[in-house]
């Protein structure tokens, strides 16, 4: 059975600055999809960024991107130039290739990123 | 854009009642999903639904059902509320294989109390 975990479950940051989240999982799939997913307090939960572990390039959206360690099973978020919106939990989650045509996802616990002024 | 909506955003029922808890999304996906997210536990799928009158059971299925009469609706069931049902329920849709990989869209959310 696949696993996800976020070893942090609270960070904080000044703005401007960046931050790290961490991610790790486990499985014994070659091919899958991983995501960053955003829920802002009391707001609905977002895709932040999506990777395709076939492809060797780490996955950008504007300021978000990652790193992604397939040998290591890492997939860690980096927020460059923070921004006060981005105060939410943040979310790793995992999918299989093989079961794209459902969808299901396997969460991690969540990482609590509180943005400071 | 994609808009997933649920019922309501708060409930508080009694232990016992019959519990129904509805969402809807607009944009003709075929995937459905239930989760309950539990602080520490993150988010853990309940029922997932890949066409209608098509369920499939995931990871904590105890203690509740789901239906899916049309393909825009999936609904949840607690058929008799404990309070160790208290929780965040949140419901997502997503495409099928044609779709982006099996991104979810996800609803804001209902804040369930079972007193």
């Amino acid at each position: 059975a696949q696993t996800v975990t976020q070893s942090q479950p609270e960070m904080s940051v000044q703005e401007a600055e960046t931050v790290t989240l961490s991610c790790t999982y486990d499985t014994s799939e070659s091919n899958y999809y991983l995501f960053w997913y955003k829920q802002p307090p009391s707001r609905q939960m977002i895709l932040v960024i999506r990777q395709e572990a076939y492809k060797q390039q780490n996955a950008t959206e504007n300021r978000f991107s990652v790193n992604f360690q397939k040998a290591a099973k890492s997939f860690s978020l980096k927020i460059s130039d923070s921004q006060l919106g981005d105060t939410a939990m943040y979310f790793c989650a995992f999918m299989k290739h093989g079961s794209s045509n459902t969808g299901k996802l396997i969460f991690g616990q969540g990482t609590t990123l509180q943005v400071k002024p | 854009d994609v808009k997933v909506t649920q019922s309501s955003r708060y409930l508080v029922k009694r232990t016992g009642e019959k519990v129904f808890l509805e969402c809807v999304q607009d944009m003709d996906h075929e995937n459905m999903f239930w989760y309950r997210q539990d602080p520490g536990l993150g988010l853990r799928l309940i029922y997932f639904s890949y066409d209608v009158k098509m369920k499939e059971k995931g990871d904590i299925p105890e203690g509740y059902s789901v239906s899916r009469e049309k393909k825009e609706r999936f609904s949840l069931i607690l058929e008799s509320a404990s309070t160790n049902q208290t929780s965040m329920y949140l419901c997502a849709s997503s495409p099928g294989t044609s779709g982006r990989g099996g991104t979810q869209y996800f609803g804001p959310g209902t804040r369930l109390l079972v007193l």
